[in-house]
């Protein structure tokens, strides 16, 4: 069957220190995978979009990879600060018709 | 930036009625919206396409008949639950693609539906 997974359990780490959040995806082929942020009663926020042929791709302390062969993508905030506290949520479009899969979100908790 | 707008924020309704839900888009046209629904603690869930000038398609498991969705304009879904029953309580969330050429999505800040 099709899944997408994040790890369901919150992370919790220290201001300053590196965030890595897991995205596993199985029976899917997507040209693309993106990261959203969703804050708590409020709509997703795009973050970043990586590509099939990309390994890795950064905006500002975000970081995103894409392993196809693993069928995984990890995100990373680095120096990471209390307002990164939210739920990260990965996603990818089957067929590429536009359409997005979720998975179930990773709750990040950065402690001052 | 792009908006997408969403009304009512939130809504409380009994149970038996009909809330309607609406999706704009507010400085660019989408021809294509997209409605979700997120259950606490849960991810969100595509519901619905919903296309301009023609027919929605629901994702499999979804009632077409429940949940009626009209793309009058280029920048407005609406989405109608009809018949609320509590097990609707949810919140429901529509995107708009950013863009040709592009493959982001632009999401409202969602709307909370309550059925008692």
């Amino acid at each position: 069957s099709q899944k997408i997974e994040q790890n369901s359990e919150a992370l919790n780490i220290q201001e300053g220190k590196t965030a890595t959040l897991t995205c596993n995806y199985t029976n899917y082929s997507p040209a693309y995978l993106q990261w959203y942020r969703q804050d708590p009663g409020r709509g997703p926020v795009f973050l970043l979009l990586i590509r099939e042929n990309e390994k890795e791709k950064r905006k500002e302390r975000l970081k995103v990879t894409f392993d196809t062969t693993l069928k995984q993508s990890l995100f990373h905030i680095t120096a990471s600060q209390p307002a990164d506290s939210a739920t990260y949520l990965c996603a990818l479009s089957p067929s590429n018709t536009g359409k997005l899969i979720f998975g179930q979100g990773t709750t990040l908790q950065v402690k001052p | 930036g792009a908006v997408v707008s969403q009304h009512p924020s939130w809504v409380i309704c009994k149970s038996g009625t009909s809330v309607k839900i609406e999706c704009r888009s507010l400085d660019f046209q989408a021809t294509t919206m997209f409605w979700y629904r997120q259950f606490p603690k849960q991810s969100l869930m595509l519901m619905a396409t919903s296309n301009e000038g023609s027919k929605a398609t629901y994702e499999q498991g979804v009632e077409k008949d429940k949940f009626l969705i009209n793309h009058a304009s280029l920048t407005l879904s609406t989405l109608t639950v009809t018949s609320a029953h509590p097990e609707d309580s949810s919140f429901y969330i529509c995107s708009a693609p950013a863009g040709a050429g592009t493959d982001t999505q632009y999401f409202g800040p969602g709307t909370r539906l309550t059925v008692l």
